[in-house]
């Protein structure tokens, strides 16, 4: 069985500061972790993913996240919020070995002032 | 390359009425989703068909939704009768060989008011 819990549903930051969208994960597989990003009115679209090389991974748009096995976590992050950053973030979790069924969290809404 | 691409956008029905989404991927991909995405929620897989057999179903409520992907291309999914439940916007996903590794491509997404 797999899990996926994020642990914000909604982040509000400032333009030019920092983002930090949190998300833990449960498989019993080697798992491969995603975000994805939907803009409003627009279709789910891959920021990054992990599929077991480097446990820091970069994504588009300057966005990058972290795997840590030891907490269960792939959090992500990016160092500078832009106005066009504001959307529906999803992490995922996908087994390997289970016909590679996707399990989606919640869902993450970033809002960023001006 | 073309991407995923799903219709109607939009569709408002009565409960107790049938309804039908259609589904093209992106051309040669062997793997095709459907997910329920309610509002508040992330998507939920309903069914994965690899070329044109079933992976994974065991989240379809088969007493009234059923899918189909002919010669493994397209792929219409059906609601009948449709509950006010079933509200919620249906996404259509394809990659190439359906392994976990993979990224999914999203089509837009059919939008379903059930009144």
């Amino acid at each position: 069985a797999q899990s996926v819990t994020q642990l914000d549903s909604h982040v509000s930051v400032s333009e030019g500061t920092p983002v930090l969208l949190r998300c833990n994960y449960s498989s019993s597989y080697s798992p491969s972790l995603f975000w994805y990003v939907q803009h409003p009115n627009k279709g789910l679209q891959l920021l990054l993913k992990y599929t077991s090389a480097a446990t820091l991974v970069k994504g588009i748009n300057g966005f990058e996240a972290e795997f840590k096995k030891s907490e269960t976590s792939f959090h992500l992050t990016k160092p500078s919020a832009h106005m066009s950053d504001a959307a529906e973030y999803f992490c995922v979790v996908s087994g390997s070995t289970n016909a590679g069924k996707s399990t989606f969290g919640d869902g993450t809404t970033l809002t960023v002032k001006p | 390359e073309a991407g995923v691409a799903q219709s109607p956008r939009y569709k408002i029905i009565e409960k107790r009425q049938s309804v039908a989404f259609w589904c093209n991927p992106i051309s040669g991909h062997a793997t095709l989703y459907w997910y329920q995405q309610i509002l508040g929620q992330g998507p939920k897989l309903l069914i994965q068909f690899q070329n044109n057999g079933v992976v994974d179903d065991s989240q379809l409520p088969k007493d009234r939704f059923s899918a189909e992907r002919l010669k493994g291309v397209d792929s219409t999914l059906k609601i009948q009768p449709a509950k006010l439940e079933d509200s919620a916007v249906y996404l259509c996903a394809s990659s190439s060989r359906g392994t976990g590794e993979e990224t999914q491509y999203f089509g837009p997404g059919t939008r379903l008011l059930v009144l």
